[in-house]
């Protein structure tokens, strides 16, 4: 167990439904990031949220959306889902990246595996 | 900007050497290596600020040319639990923001073989 939770661990959905998939970082990092796997494309970053900010964007297109809360876990919103975005989705969490390097590395949690039929 | 991981993949026996490559277009302030085992989240393994400097876990080990804008890893005397995916992750300075989130490469697959 990496301390990071990410549920549900399997989603399949239908073309054209939203989901929302959570993701509670490990206890005391500020910092939670999203990336979309997929085979051919390697890890994506999507999205960062940094103490319920967001702070960085990345290849996120504009059907998904993101939040972080104050109790510091954050949801990936993806709406009118299209057969391309089965992929897994991984949450990383990090401590106070501020300073300028993240010195202890990514903790990832162990995915959501999104199936769009 | 996702840096360029060289070999796509590579197969070994046990006990033999290997080098990843991780190149990009841009300065760079830090590279991050993870790994990933089939079916599982990436770990982490080490990171390299710019200077120059080598770490080493276990008997992998990695370095970092900033002006080259590249990093190296090194599998010395690889083991079977070595198998799996390598990434490189990349910080570039001076972004529109200061999130510092990571880019990562696609991917080095390692197979390790009896």
């Amino acid at each position: 167990d990496s301390g990071v939770t990410q549920t549900p661990k399997h989603l399949i959905t239908a073309t054209g439904q939203r989901v929302t998939l959570r993701c509670s970082p490990r206890s005391g990092d500020l910092s939670v990031y999203w990336y979309q796997q997929s085979l051919d494309q390697g890890l994506q970053f999507l999205i960062q949220y940094y103490n319920g900010e967001e702070r960085a964007k990345g290849n996120i297109l504009e059907r998904f959306s993101a939040q972080q809360f104050p109790d510091l876990h954050s949801e990936l919103n993806l709406s009118s889902l299209e057969l391309g975005d089965s992929a897994l989705y991984f949450c990383a969490s990090s401590v106070n990246p501020l300073q300028g390097a993240i010195l202890n590395g990514y903790t990832f949690g162990s995915g959501t595996r999104l199936t769009v039929v | 900007q996702q840096p360029v991981q060289s070999p796509q993949a590579v197969i070994l026996r046990e006990g033999e050497d290997a080098v990843i490559n991780c190149s990009s277009s841009k300065a760079l302030y830090s590279v991050h290596w993870y790994r990933q085992k089939h079916g599982e989240a990436p770990v982490f393994l080490m990171i390299l600020l710019k200077g120059g400097e080598q770490k080493g876990h276990e008997k992998i080990s990695a370095s970092f040319n900033e002006k080259k804008q590249q990093s190296s890893l090194y599998l010395t005397a690889s083991q079977l639990s070595y198998s799996g995916t390598y990434f490189c992750g990349t910080e570039d300075p001076g972004g529109s923001n200061s999130g510092y989130a990571l880019n990562f490469g696609k991917g080095t697959s390692l197979l390790v073989t009896p």
